[in-house]
């Protein structure tokens, strides 16, 4: 089916472990982001990228990298998760990037 | 920079009776501005936005939004909640970022329950 997927919908992990986030989508769009959303705080961004091979970093880029080897997957590590990162984690796409974006259905992401 | 404030993080209201989401607003120049919807665990999804055209946005499901410049507002309305409307609403106002792209901002988000 046509869209944006995450997966894993929800994940445990220990403290230091390194987990990995994916994110497909099926349109070709340009842009592609992560957030992530915690009580109180809206939405914030981690990475964006802009095309295949461009990312760079957004509000809270620390203990996250990204890569973007092809246009429709961009996933997220967590190179040596900490308690702090528990939160839901978003991907979202746009064609151009001007603020329409559509949106995964979240990864619920929790560091014990 | 741009911000977005949502002046009321919880809001209930009786089936029937009008919706009132309050957002304020902070930019140097013209925004463009959007609410998103959040239903429970769910993903986010546009409701409408505003790009400088008409100051009275209509979106989906009998939402719509006024962009006020003179108060910096862009509250979001409907004339009767439905059941189905309660969910996490988001204003977000969209800010150049140095990518040369448009990053959105969000505010806190408020939660709408609709009581029978």
């Amino acid at each position: 089916d046509a869209g944006i997927t995450q997966s894993p919908r929800y994940k445990i992990t220990e403290t230091g472990r390194q987990v990995t986030l994916m994110c497909h989508q099926t349109w070709s769009h340009s842009y592609m982001f992560w957030y992530r959303q915690d009580l109180g705080h809206g939405l914030r961004l981690i990475y964006y990228s802009a095309a295949a091979d461009i990312t760079d970093k957004g509000e809270v880029p620390d203990g996250y990298v990204v890569s973007r080897s092809k246009t429709e997957n961009f996933p997220l590590t967590l190179e040596s998760a900490t308690r702090s990162q528990t939160s839901v984690y978003f991907c979202a796409s746009s064609e151009s990037g001007e603020g329409t974006y559509t949106f995964g259905s979240g990864t619920r992401l929790t560091v014990v | 920079a741009q911000s977005v404030t949502q002046l009321d993080s919880h809001v209930s209201v009786s089936e029937g009776t009008p919706v009132l989401l309050r957002c304020n607003y902070s930019s140097s120049y013209s925004p463009s501005l959007f609410w998103y919807v959040q239903h429970p665990n769910k993903g986010l999804q546009l409701l409408l936005k505003y790009t400088s055209a008409a100051t009275l946005v209509k979106g989906i499901n009998g939402f719509e939004a006024e962009f006020k410049k003179s108060e910096t507002s862009f509250h979001l309305t409907k004339p009767s909640a439905h059941m189905s409307d309660a969910a996490e609403y988001f204003c977000v106002v969209s800010d150049l970022f140095s990518g040369g792209y448009n990053k959105l901002i969000f505010g806190a988000g408020t939660r709408l329950a609709v009581h029978p």
